[in-house]
């Protein structure tokens, strides 16, 4: 039963659209984060949010928006999608937002761009 | 930012054998030594880590060491079994409340020949 449910699972998206992956966790988690991995760059850290509210971004782009409704949810927006986003999208969550909290991921949403 | 090399990327051992993999990262302020294995088609999942107040912990077949003079850590396991077969990833991070990245290693590919 997951307790981090991100949909879809799969997502084939053309180059130019727009596309939102959603995640949900009901561990009751206060921090959120996104992982994105690829080929070339393993587990690479996005964005991390605490009580919903945005805590770091390493992302450069500003194509990707994390969005956050409810305090367990971080949805991420992608627009003006490339096929080099093309990889699989890890949401996770801890406890707090430390470091030293376990971080527990979720399925990952597959995304390919074409 | 904190960088993680982690090496090999790929490690082939024999069945009932010891496997080895090595990580070294830069920032002395790191404090925490995740290690997360990611079997094929899953997300990756916490499986020890060690804190820099220990230089040795073992969970089992698991062992993590902890060298702070030289900023490196360490992932030994015993006696493997074709279960531990995955991709296996370092992390470093140090403790910094309301702003948690932990950098992940490059991962290793490891396989447990019958």
């Amino acid at each position: 039963d997951p307790k981090i449910i991100q949909k879809p699972k799969y997502l084939v998206a053309v180059t130019g659209s727009e596309k939102i992956l959603i995640c949900e966790q009901y561990l009751g988690h206060n921090a959120m984060y996104w992982y994105r991995q690829s080929a070339k760059k393993p587990l690479e850290f996005m964005f991390s949010y605490s009580y919903q509210k945005l805590m770091d971004n390493q992302t450069a782009s500003s194509r990707f928006q994390p969005q956050s409704s409810k305090k367990n949810h971080l949805d991420l927006q992608i627009t003006a999608l490339k096929p080099d986003d093309s990889a699989t999208y890890f949401c996770a969550s801890s406890q707090e937002a430390n470091s030293q909290n376990t971080l527990y991921f979720g399925a990952g949403t597959r995304l390919s761009v074409l | 930012g904190e960088q993680v090399e982690q090496l090999p990327s790929i490690l082939r051992v024999q069945e009932g054998s010891s496997a080895s993999i090595n990580c070294s990262y830069e920032d002395s302020a790191s404090n925490y030594f995740p290690w997360y294995k990611q079997e094929p088609g899953e997300n990756p999942k916490l499986i020890i880590d060690i804190r820099s107040n220990m230089e040795r912990k073992q969970i089992q077949e698991l062992i993590v060491l902890l060298d702070k003079k030289a900023k490196r850590f360490s992932l030994h396991i015993t006696d493997t079994q074709p279960g531990d077969s995955a991709m296996y990833f370092c992390a470093a991070s140090e403790e910094n409340y309301g702003n948690e990245k932990i950098t992940f290693g490059a991962g290793t590919k490891l396989t447990i020949k019958p």
